[in-house]
C-alpha cells in the first residue's frame, strides 16, 4: 500500500492554542489531499479537500477560519486547528487523492483541555 | 443522499467461529466499495476494493463480496488478532470516500 506519514500521532493542547498536523505522501505526488475527522463511535467524515497551489474546499459545517489547510507541495499538506476548543477534540486523518485508490495516514488524536 | 449502513455495530465471536459483516449502501453512481480494518488509535488499513456487483476478493481469512445494494465481509475461522473495527466506505462522484460507522469485532480465544 501507499506510504502516508502523519505527524504527530497524539497531541494534547490547552484551549485557545493552535495545533499543526502534517501529512506527507512519501511515494506519490498528491495534488489533492483529503482531511477526515472521526469523533468517538462515529464514522470518518470528510472535513476538507486541500489542493496544491490553490485554496482548500471545506465541507458544510466546517469552519475554514478554524481549520487552516496549507498544501505547500505535492508531498506535504498541513492542517492547523486554530484557537482549539474541547469540542475540536477528535481523530484527524489524511488521505492523498490517488483516484480509485485510498490509503490513509496513521491519524492524529487531538485532545483539547 | 449517499448512505452507508454497517451491521452489526458490534460482534463477539469465539475463535474459529465464522461470520459475516454487512454493509448496505445507497449511492448514486457507485465507483468503488472499500473495506478497511481499523485498530484503536490508528488510521484505516486497506483491505479490499470492489467495483461491480458479483465481484469477490479474498485475503487470508477474509472474503468480500458485492451486490447492487450491499457488501459482505466474510470472516472464516477468525483468530484473536482479527479483532478490530471493520469499516466500509463508498466512492461515488468525487474521489473522497463516504464511510459507514463500522463493525467492532472481538474474537475471543
Amino acid at each position: 500500500g501507499a506510504v502516508v506519514s502523519q505527524h504527530p500521532s497524539r497531541v494534547i493542547c490547552k484551549s485557545g492554542t493552535s495545533v499543526k498536523i502534517e501529512c506527507r505522501s512519501l511515494d506519490f505526488q498528491a495534488t489533492t489531499m483529503f482531511w477526515y475527522r472521526q469523533f468517538p463511535k462515529q464514522s470518518l467524515m470528510l472535513m476538507a479537500t486541500s489542493n496544491e497551489g490553490s485554496k482548500a474546499t471545506y465541507e458544510q459545517g466546517v469552519e475554514k477560519d478554524k481549520f487552516l489547510i496549507n498544501h505547500a507541495s505535492l508531498t506535504l499538506s498541513t492542517l492547523t486547528v486554530t484557537s482549539a476548543h474541547p469540542e475540536d477534540s477528535s481523530f484527524y486523518i489524511c488521505s492523498p487523492d490517488r483516484g480509485s485508490e485510498a490509503f490513509f495516514g496513521q491519524g492524529t488524536r487531538l485532545t483539547v483541555v | 443522499e449517499d448512505q452507508v449502513t454497517q451491521s452489526p455495530e458490534a460482534l463477539r465471536l469465539q475463535e474459529g467461529e465464522s461470520s459475516s459483516l454487512n454493509c448496505s449502501y445507497t449511492v448514486s453512481g457507485l465507483r468503488g466499495l472499500f473495506w478497511y480494518r481499523q485498530d484503536p488509535g490508528k488510521g484505516p488499513e486497506f483491505l479490499f476494493t470492489l467495483y461491480s456487483a458479483g465481484e469477490e476478493k479474498e485475503k487470508e481469512r477474509l472474503k468480500a463480496t458485492l451486490t447492487k445494494k450491499e457488501s459482505f465481509l466474510h470472516i472464516t475461522a477468525p483468530k484473536p488478532e482479527d479483532s478490530a473495527t471493520y469499516l466500509c466506505a463508498v466512492q461515488a462522484g468525487a474521489n473522497n470516500l463516504f464511510f459507514g460507522t463500522g463493525t467492532r469485532l472481538t474474537v475471543i480465544p
